[in-house]
């Protein structure tokens, strides 16, 4: 079985530039999560899709960033325009909810830098 | 606001050496508790922990949680190099939440 997928695997914008992160979760796990580590600082929820509505978007910093997950599959993390304190690993994660099995599966995450 | 705190947040040891890697939490309605192993990228599950005193064990680690003291121990026994990694703990919260809080966690080095 594949594990949850993410591309790019490493991205360098400059300030005020757009990028967009992709993130393929388990087959068949309908809820995805996004997540950010910035530097020295520990692993933060962002949002999390049920299929493909947005269930909690508690943890995204601000309207700069949006997520999206067109057709409950896929989903999508666009920063626009992309500020410095932006930098950091973005990860996503992936889970079940159902028969007690709701641990999340990460994936690899994408390294970004904004310089 | 929640918070997960682990202890230490590095740690150097022999192969062979046995390993205890703590964390402790404040949760508002506690549903589990996760460990993780990050080595290069991905942070892989290792365990996760819904009731006080049942111990999980795969090969040689083992991990316990205490809901009463609100802490969770993770143990690994005659360490190896590629025990080598940053561990990782995490509490789920309930009521709705699915979100993850994480600790900031250990990194272990394990040498020969």
């Amino acid at each position: 079985e594949a594990g949850v997928t993410q591309f790019p695997s490493h991205s360098v914008i400059e300030k005020g530039q757009t990028v967009t992160l992709r993130c393929d979760p388990i087959s068949g796990h309908d809820n995805l999560y996004w997540y950010r580590r910035v530097m020295g600082k520990e692993i933060k929820f962002l949002l999390h899709f049920v299929k493909e509505s947005k269930q909690d978007e508690s943890g995204m910093p601000n309207n700069r960033f949006l997520a999206e997950r067109t057709g409950g599959t896929y989903s999508t993390l666009k920063v626009q325009p992309a500020e410095l304190e932006d930098s950091g690993v973005y990860f996503c994660a992936s889970s079940l909810w159902r028969g007690g099995k709701y641990e999340q599966y990460f994936g690899p995450g994408t390294r970004l830098t904004v310089t | 606001e929640d918070k997960v705190v682990q202890s230490p947040l590095s740690l150097v040891v022999h192969e062979g050496d046995t390993v205890t890697l703590n964390c402790s939490y404040e949760v508002t309605n506690f549903r589990s508790l996760l460990w993780y192993k990050q080595e290069k990228k991905a942070p892989t599950f290792l365990f996760m922990l819904t009731s006080s005193g049942i111990e999980k064990k795969s090969g040689r680690l083992s991990s316990i949680l205490d809901k009463k003291e609100l802490f969770s121990i993770l143990n690994i026994t005659a360490t190896q190099t590629g025990d080598s990694a940053i561990y990782l703990c995490a509490v789920h919260r309930g009521a709705g939440s699915y979100q993850l809080t994480f600790g900031k966690g250990t990194k272990l080095s394990v040498i020969p």
